[in-house]
């Protein structure tokens, strides 16, 4: 069955850096476009970047341009976000999400995992 | 940027009854739109797509229709397991894919 967990979120001072991570199982992860998307506590969802099958064509949300770099690996079937110059309104949960096979909707969604941005 | 609009914010509604939340997108969508459900600790669950489709496994008291500006989710004979937060999402002109900003469903 499809399957995608998000690790990596924790707590980082501001100016600070983390990576999140998302494995996925049960489903060929080459043949599908990804995205990160957040949700602030309380606040509704954000898609944050997006990335193609291959990794050659990537899209940010521009609060995040120049900060956030979206990233994946085939070969181990895994999806990355590395955020740099963190703020305290990147404070989210972080979800990934896997593309509709044949639209942009997102159709499975991991638990997401915390960041927390606080002096 | 496609803004997108739900209203109401929350919603009030009892056991059995059926209940309509409302999407609007500041420029036409087409039927690039998809309604997500969200329980409390949980991550979204795709509800519909291209504005009524079902996806795999969603009850059929749960319906989508619209088209280009104006969106509705119908949900008939509400169960308990209803009440959540539903959001809706635009992919017809991206990036950035944007949602709405959620409805509540509450019980009365």
């Amino acid at each position: 069955q499809v399957q995608l967990v998000e690790s990596g979120g924790g707590f980082v001072k501001p100016g600070g850096s983390l990576r999140v991570s998302c494995e996925v199982s049960g489903f060929m992860f080459n043949d599908y476009f990804m995205s990160w998307i957040r949700q602030a506590p309380g606040k509704g969802l954000e898609w944050v970047a997006y990335i193609s099958r291959d990794g050659s064509t990537i899209y940010y949300t521009d609060s995040v341009k120049g900060r956030f770099t979206i990233s994946r690996d085939n070969t181990k079937n895994s999806l990355h976000l590395q955020m740099n110059s963190l703020r305290d309104e990147d404070t989210a949960v972080y979800y990934c999400a896997r593309h509709g096979a044949i639209n942009d909707y997102f159709d499975s969604w991991g638990p997401g995992t915390l960041l927390t941005v606080s002096s | 940027e496609i803004v997108m609009t739900q209203s109401p914010a929350t919603l009030s509604v009892s056991l059995g009854e059926r209940v309509t939340l409302s999407c609007r997108a500041s420029q036409s969508v087409t039927t690039n739109l998809a309604w997500y459900q969200q329980k409390p600790g949980q991550a979204p669950r795709l509800l519909i797509s291209g504005a009524s489709t079902r996806a795999t496994g969603i009850p059929a008291r749960f319906s989508g229709s619209g088209s280009a500006t104006e969106f509705t989710l119908t949900i008939s004979n509400l169960q308990s397991e209803d009440f959540a937060i539903y959001y809706c999402q635009q992919y017809n002109d991206w990036p950035p894919y944007t949602f709405g900003q959620g409805t509540k469903l509450e019980i009365k």
